[in-house]
């Protein structure tokens, strides 16, 4: 199984509202990233976990929370966004570092199909 | 700032033709890797180079990688109207910062 799974695929909320991205991977994979795309755009890192901790903070506002429950899955926390936050949100997965074959390099990340969020 | 850039934005070729992208890049690079984007949809990874590598193939793709002038190209060999999206690089100079490329618009004419 390939596959990474997110939900919801559309999300529309207020700047007072609270909502969650969920993101699912059954590969195995111990590095687990989110991308922020605006339209015509290419993606931004915004964060990465490795083995479950945060290994990569782009410098992202507080109003995004990461969370890493688990190997499998990846969060984010959403709350009192703005409508300049209204993007594609790519969620993706892949073997960390130093465990592809003994690359220290990343390996292929595998993206989910993303969230599409629009902030009133 | 980004690290990797591309020419052409926009790409509009008939199908059968080949279609060229090219990328290029600032600083040094572990490995380049090429996507593919659907209109709204994931990215689909298509292949990826190591520095160490100069040419890869992978069914109608070709990929080059020329670290002296910091550069990479993707051709698509016999378009398809299905390749129509949009294509990314993204270059990994270690950990996993991986950082897209501005893209290029193919879009295939049946």
């Amino acid at each position: 199984d390939t596959e990474v799974t997110q939900t919801p695929k559309h999300l529309v909320m207020g700047m007072t509202n609270k909502k969650s991205l969920k993101c699912e991977q059954h590969m195995g994979h111990r590095a687990m990233y989110w991308y922020k795309q605006k339209a015509k755009k290419p993606p931004e890192l915004m964060f990465v976990y490795s083995y479950e901790k945060l290994s990569i903070n782009e410098s992202v506002p507080s109003r995004f929370s990461p969370e890493c429950p688990n190997s499998s899955l990846l969060n984010l926390h959403l709350h009192a966004l703005q409508p300049e936050d209204s993007a594609l949100y790519l969620c993706a997965s892949s073997t960390p570092p130093g465990t592809s074959g003994g690359s220290l390099f990343t390996d292929t990340q595998y993206f989910g199909p993303g969230t599409r969020l629009t902030v009133l | 700032s980004q690290q990797g850039e591309e020419d052409p934005q926009a790409l509009s070729i008939q199908e059968g033709e080949n279609a060229t992208m090219n990328c290029s890049y600032k600083t040094s690079i572990n490995n380049l890797q090429w996507y593919r984007q659907n209109s709204g949809r994931g990215l689909v990874h298509l292949i990826l180079i190591r520095s160490n590598e100069r040419e890869k193939h992978s069914g109608r793709l070709r990929v080059t990688l020329d670290t002296s002038k910091k550069s990479s190209s993707l051709l698509i060999t016999a378009s398809r109207a299905a390749d129509t999206a949009s294509y990314f690089c993204a270059t990994e100079n270690g950990g996993f910062k991986t950082i897209f490329g501005a893209g290029t618009r193919l879009f295939v004419k049946a």
